[in-house]
């Protein structure tokens, strides 16, 4: 099972920021916090990824809460072709483990 | 460049049918993974490859699945005796896998349907 818990769907106005927020009350201290995300018809695509401190890339900000157990990220001007649906993943950084463990994602719509 | 590439797009075959699902990785990414999945539901892990070797089966639902990797790129999973409950988008990714961050780029997915 999926380590992290997400809103199915939210809702965001074009040209607003989308903070999209992650629960992961388990998380380990070796593991960190990725994010995906999934447009309709195409391959998950990597977003961002963090252990504690908060983190910005070209495409977004990731916000991860002193105790480690919720995240947010952040689309600071969301597009409507940032609409897809992101997923928050917590896994160990360089592990043997592979694999990626998806949950179902929030599903977010960007509106004109 | 080229990212992951996956042929068929669609497959469409019946039950009790064989199938072999391709994926080209993109150049050099020595690990390549194999993910399923169904409508409205993320993504789950089938198989992960480094190099030629399967590192990880753990997520094959059971021995009608299969996958090589014989010369360490190209990799094509196999389905025996396929069932309605197989219908799926079948993933590939590819990481370079030398660092300890191996960011996973997917293909598009083979839309398989099973009749």
């Amino acid at each position: 099972d999926a380590k992290t818990t997400q809103p199915p769907s939210m809702d965001c106005a074009e040209g607003r920021a989308a903070n999209l927020p992650c629960n992961h009350s388990t998380i380990s201290g070796n593991e960190y916090v990725y994010w995906y995300r999934q447009i309709h018809s195409q391959g998950p695509q990597y977003i961002i990824h963090g252990l504690k401190n908060n983190e910005t890339n070209e495409m977004a900000s990731l916000i991860i809460t002193e105790d480690r157990k919720s995240s947010t990220l952040i689309l600071p001007h969301a597009t409507l072709r940032d609409t897809a649906v992101y997923y928050c993943i917590v896994r160990v950084y360089g592990g043997s483990q592979g694999n990626l463990i998806f949950g179902k994602g929030t599903k977010l719509s960007v509106k004109p | 460049g080229a990212g992951v590439s996956q042929t068929p797009s669609n497959k469409v075959t019946e039950k009790g049918k064989y199938v072999e699902l391709r994926c080209d990785p993109i150049s050099g990414h020595t690990a390549l993974y194999w993910y399923r999945q169904s409508l409205g539901q993320g993504p789950e892990f089938l198989i992960y490859f480094q190099g030629t070797g399967a590192a990880d089966d753990s997520g094959l639902p059971n021995d009608r699945f299969f996958a090589v990797r014989p010369e360490g790129s190209v990799s094509t999973l196999k389905i025996q005796r396929t069932e309605r409950g197989d219908s799926a988008v079948y993933l590939c990714a590819s990481s370079l896998r030398k660092t300890s961050f191996d960011e996973q780029f997917f293909g598009p997915g083979t839309r398989l349907t099973v009749l």
